[in-house]
């Protein structure tokens, strides 16, 4: 068992969908909970941190960690073409682990 | 201020060849990290370095592989005698401090593909 699962998609929602991106994980050590983008061809580039259980919001995306069930999402919501692209998710304890990363297409 | 970068952006190599990928910080980081990502696949923890040493390698293959970060110039990550299995995205990223934490995080490069023949 992978210690980060997280489905590779693809996925592909109109514009203006909420997007509910997720991953579970089975070591319940891990502290810090992040979202990354990446563009094709392109270096990660972080949305949201996490530290604790419960939800944080920026804008259009909300991350959610529930540790007792070992999950954590991120909701993007007004869904833009922009947004287009692989979502990772990624926690650590001593060094990060990331989950597979899930393709997002928005269609205009 | 410049984000991470790495060169070569593209890097082909045949199998035997060595491999040089490089890594310059963010202004400011001394702390580099490099990932390996293969297609379908999540980013790969390989090393960690601060200047001049090597913080934890446990993700890295113990031959072929060796990453340095000299107190001046880029940090270097070298693949001896390649294979095709080397194929991939390299990532390089870096942080001003110990990372991860609510403050300080890794910023990443556009990556170095390398392709074995």
């Amino acid at each position: 068992q992978k210690e980060v699962e997280q489905d590779p998609g693809p996925l592909s929602v109109p514009e203006g969908a909420i997007v509910s991106l997720n991953c579970t994980y089975s070591n319940s050590a891990f502290q810090y909970f992040m979202w990354y983008r990446q563009y094709s061809r392109k270096g990660p580039e972080l949305l949201m941190y996490t530290y604790s259980s419960g939800n944080k919001e920026d804008g259009r995306f909300t991350a959610q960690v529930d540790k007792s069930s070992k999950y954590i999402s991120l909701f993007i919501r007004d869904s833009q073409p922009s947004d287009s692209a692989t979502y990772l998710c990624a926690m650590t304890i001593n060094d990060m682990r990331f989950g597979a990363g899930t393709r997002l297409t928005v269609k205009p | 201020n410049a984000g991470v970068m790495q060169n070569p952006r593209h890097l082909v190599r045949r199998r035997g060849q060595e491999a040089r990928l490089r890594c310059s910080p963010m202004k400011g980081h001394s702390h580099v990290y490099w990932y390996r990502q293969l297609p379908e696949e999540g980013l790969k923890f390989m090393v960690y370095l601060q200047k001049e040493n090597i913080i934890d390698e446990s993700g890295m293959p113990k031959e072929r592989f060796s990453a340095e970060f000299p107190k001046e110039g880029p940090s270097i990550l070298r693949i001896q005698q390649v294979v095709r299995g080397d194929s991939a995205a390299y990532f390089c990223a870096s942080s001003p401090f110990w990372a991860p934490g609510p403050k300080e995080t890794q910023y990443f490069g556009p990556g170095t593909r390398l392709l074995v023949l």
